[in-house]
């Protein structure tokens, strides 16, 4: 079956602008995750959703956010962009949520000027 | 906290073992988790361990936990090529996953 899939998969914006991004998980797969990768910080959790509600969040400010359709494809969504929001931006699915083997997508690559 | 702490890199030669290393914070992690990450692609799941496991052996791949000390290793066995990649160890907390820093494992022939 299909994996996860993430567009776009390369990106740029410039500082003020905002930007969303789309994450479609495996067919089947009700929990969607969202982390940020950067070369400094790592694997950074964004938020999860499960069947449209978000279940958790990690500590990013207000400007991320996110949200899950009911056919649990899921969209993250960075207003006011800023130089150190320059990532890759990683989802993940998985049938259960946060316990359980994440999918992952090949991410989103987005540069902020 | 929740900080998961691993060396950034690793060098070996072709057809040693690696041995990679993770620290983890939260004693009541349910599992902990292997993850590789290759060239331009995302995660993908090695193996995972349930906490009250000491060792586990997939193939090539060896996990050890130390509960106590709150380590967690990864052994790979004839290392090749193709294993050079970045290697996260994750542990779940509360039901999301939380990763390490990974670590880059480069394998010279």
């Amino acid at each position: 079956k299909a994996g996860v899939t993430q567009t776009p998969r390369y990106l740029i914006k410039t500082r003020g602008q905002q930007v969303t991004l789309s994450c479609s998980p495996i067919s089947g797969h009700r929990s969607v995750s969202w982390y940020q990768q950067t070369p400094g910080q790592g694997l950074q959790f964004l938020f999860e959703y499960f069947s449209e509600t978000q279940r958790n969040k990690g500590n990013f400010p207000g400007r991320f956010s996110g949200r899950q359709f009911s056919n649990s494809r899921s969209e993250m969504n960075v207003s006011t962009l800023e130089l150190g929001d320059s990532a890759l931006y990683l989802c993940a699915s998985s049938s259960t949520g946060g316990i359980g083997e994440l999918f992952f997508g090949e991410g989103s690559r987005l540069t902020v000027l | 906290g929740e900080d998961v702490e691993q060396s950034l890199f690793l060098s070996v030669r072709e057809g040693d073992s690696s041995v990679i290393n993770c620290t983890y914070t939260d004693s009541s992690s349910t599992y902990l988790y292997w993850y590789k990450q290759e060239p331009g692609a995302g995660l993908q799941l090695l193996t995972y361990i349930f906490s009250n496991m000491d060792m586990k052996q997939d193939q090539r791949l060896t996990v050890l936990l130390n509960k106590k000390d709150k380590h967690l290793s990864l052994r790979i066995a004839d290392t090749q090529t193709g294993d050079s990649a970045i290697y996260f160890c994750a542990e779940s907390i509360t039901d999301k996953l939380i990763f390490g820093t990974g670590t880059r494992l480069q394998v010279f022939p």
